[in-house]
């Protein structure tokens, strides 16, 4: 039921190499979350946007990820430097926000880390 | 510990039969969402709800934000509800706030 699209579905990167992912969340969304779910299946929240703008992040993303939502272009999460720990699934969702906050998936993107 | 308690954590049906999920929430919560995640990995949205119950076909959904809980009822098992099913509490501090997520219930519904 969603057309939040993710690429690429798939991506092996070896340590310290860096890993991107795009994310083109529904359209008229302004609001988008990336998420990271290990195998083990917790969500660990990173980052959210509204049009441009972050809203939150965490520490970790703040240091060592970059993600950017510009306007007319995929939104990104970039891994600058991966490490083991980073292989997990990078989900992107979308929503209108405010109080119809229902949140729409991507498929994801996979990463494993060598 | 956990803001989001989700029980059971693995649930075993027969075709036909009904059962309810549960999560406990440890703080103030705005609204709760439902999720069932297939094999590939995609997350479908089931409910949204910030207070009352919603039903869509074989499943109804409450939550109770005074007793921070909410369930999620699976009428007439079929196979397709197959999937682990996550609810995800949104924090009470403003709007577009992020989720939490319970750890899933592991479904399976067998002929």
């Amino acid at each position: 039921n969603s057309k939040v699209i993710q690429t690429p579905r798939y991506l092996v990167k070896g340590q310290g190499q860096k890993a991107k992912m795009r994310c083109i969340p529904e359209k008229g969304h302004p609001v988008v979350f990336w998420y990271q779910q290990n195998k083990n299946n917790e969500f660990k929240f990173l980052i959210n946007f509204q049009n441009q703008e972050v809203l939150q992040q965490i520490d970790m993303t703040e240091k060592r990820f970059s993600a950017e939502c510009p306007s007319n272009s995929p939104c990104s999460l970039e891994i600058q430097s991966s490490e083991a720990g980073d292989s997990a699934l990078y989900l992107c969702a979308s929503s209108l926000g405010g109080n119809t906050g229902q949140l729409y998936f991507g498929e994801g993107s996979k990463l494993t880390v060598l | 510990g956990d803001q989001v308690e989700q029980s059971p954590s693995a649930l075993s049906l027969h075709e036909g039969t009904s059962s309810a999920l549960r999560c406990n929430f440890t703080t103030t919560t705005r609204s709760v969402q439902w999720f069932r995640q297939n094999s590939r990995g995609s997350l479908i949205n089931l409910f949204y709800l910030a207070s009352g119950t919603k039903e869509n076909g074989r499943l109804k959904s409450a939550f109770d934000s005074k007793e921070l809980y909410s369930t999620l009822h699976i009428r007439d098992a079929q196979l397709e509800d197959s999937g682990t099913y996550f609810c995800a509490a949104e924090d009470s501090g403003g709007s577009n706030a992020k989720l939490t997520f319970g750890k899933g219930t592991k479904l399976s519904v067998k002929s």
